[in-house]
């Protein structure tokens, strides 16, 4: 059963746009949130991460907005670069649970 | 630092061999976690430890054995293989506390031939 939905599969910005990826979520239980960016032949990594009682987290180019009552939250990615250029997963987990629920993915490209 | 580093990077196995793909974290995370990846697909949990002990079996078939030695190491031996089981082996560890981070090693590329 899909419990975290992500979107768009595939998105393709001119750099120093905006990249938009969204995610969807039905278990009330989650109360953890993090995006990770993971490049060809490379392990994840955690790139920023928030909880339920903020509604926007901002590092550096990097922010997340967080829509409780909707059970939305998505990244976006200010200035994009070419460097940016990578596959996204968003994720949830909850309380005491020791298991990460993954999004689907989404395969970001930046184009000069 | 938070580095989960994993050994090998890289591992062809035929179907009739036993192997074992190796994870050692200096964090003093709690928890450790085995991860298969298929091209273009997330991260699917396949086994977690927590103190050192199995916490979830993510129902993975017999011929995949975790094991932790200590706080510190988490293997996963490999036997009897099939040509499907090829993926990226993905080990992870965490921090103790609610809303801690689960930080991934660079990855064992699998194949099995």
């Amino acid at each position: 059963q899909q419990q975290v939905k992500q979107s768009p599969q595939s998105l393709i910005v001119q750099k120093g746009g905006i990249s938009i990826i969204n995610c969807a979520y039905e278990n009330t239980a989650f109360d953890y949130f993090p995006w990770y960016q993971q490049f060809p032949g490379k392990g994840p990594a955690l790139l920023i991460a928030i909880r339920p009682d903020v509604s926007e987290k901002k590092e550096g180019r990097f922010t997340i907005s967080f829509n409780k009552s909707a059970k939305q939250f998505s990244l976006h990615i200010m200035d994009s670069q070419p460097g940016d250029s990578a596959t996204y997963f968003c994720a949830a987990r909850g309380i005491g649970n020791e298991k990460l629920t993954f999004g689907t993915g989404t395969r970001l490209t930046i184009i000069p | 630092d938070t580095e989960v580093t994993q050994t090998p990077k890289h591992l062809v196995m035929g179907m009739t061999n036993k192997k074992s793909l190796k994870c050692e974290q200096h964090m003093g995370h709690r928890a450790m976690y085995w991860y298969k990846q298929k091209a273009k697909k997330p991260p699917e949990l396949m086994f977690v430890y927590s103190y050192e002990k199995l916490s979830i079996n993510e129902s993975v078939p017999s011929r995949f054995s975790p094991e932790c030695p200590n706080s510190s190491l988490l293997n996963l031996h490999l036997h009897a293989l099939q040509p499907e089981d090829s993926a990226l082996y993905l080990c992870a560890s965490r921090a103790g506390g609610e809303f801690s981070t689960i930080y991934f090693g660079e990855g064992s590329w699998l194949t099995v031939v």
